[in-house]
């Protein structure tokens, strides 16, 4: 099992450009996440999903979007990209709400200049 | 909203020393995780508490969750080169699905 993959692994954008970040799992988890982590501080939630087709805010969902059309991908948007967007984003899954351990993708590093 | 609070941000031992960070809730929790990051890499699972007063062993690793189930602990026992990374506690109240991560304790051994 690859488990947790993340593509890519390291983006340069512009400010105002856009992109997708793609996470995807091969475990047959149902909920998937969204993270950014910035220097000194811990993981932020953006979006979750609790199943196909459904998705829903976290803790800094503002300027990004995301659409879980399969179990086994969560997509990650960013329509207008802004330089407080530099980040490192972590996609991560879990099973289910009792076996609630979170496997995380090994991250993508993104750039906004 | 729901605070957590990570203490120490940082720690720089020298290796054989013992290691402890703690986290604290503002509020009573469901349950607790604590996760490992090394350096360049992603988080990784160690462990979970759920029980008032639960301790859980990982080798030289102890987990405690506090009685009032606001609070937990991470101690390291004789440091060693591998122990390097920053340490996460993670805390999820009743019933809903997301975490809420700690600010991290950054670990450094020195040989």
């Amino acid at each position: 099992n690859a488990g947790v993959t993340q593509t890519p692994k390291f983006r340069v954008l512009k400010t105002g450009q856009s992109m997708t970040l793609l996470c995807a799992q091969d475990m047959n988890h149902e909920y998937m996440y969204w993270y950014r982590q910035d220097p000194g501080m811990g993981l932020r939630l953006i979006h979750y999903s609790v199943g196909e087709g459904t998705t829903a805010k976290g803790e800094v969902p503002d300027g990004y979007n995301v659409s879980r059309l399969k179990k086994q991908n969560f997509l990650l948007g960013l329509e207008s990209a802004a330089p407080s967007q530099t980040s490192v984003y972590f996609c991560a899954s879990s099973y289910s709400l009792r076996n609630y351990e979170q496997y995380f993708g090994p991250g993508t590093r993104l750039t906004v200049t | 909203g729901q605070q957590v609070m990570q203490i120490p941000q940082y720690q720089h031992v020298q290796e054989g020393e013992d290691f402890t960070t703690y986290c604290n809730s503002s509020t009573t929790l469901s349950n607790i995780q604590w996760y490992k990051q090394r350096p360049g890499g992603h988080p990784v699972f160690l462990i979970q508490l759920v029980k008032s007063g639960e301790v859980k062993k990982q080798k030289r690793l102890t987990f405690q969750f506090g009685e009032a189930k606001k609070n937990s602990s991470l101690h390291i026992t004789a440091t060693q080169t591998t122990d390097v990374g920053t340490y996460f506690c993670a805390l999820r109240m009743d019933s809903s699905y997301k975490l809420i991560f700690g600010s991290g304790t950054r670990l450094l051994v020195r040989p």
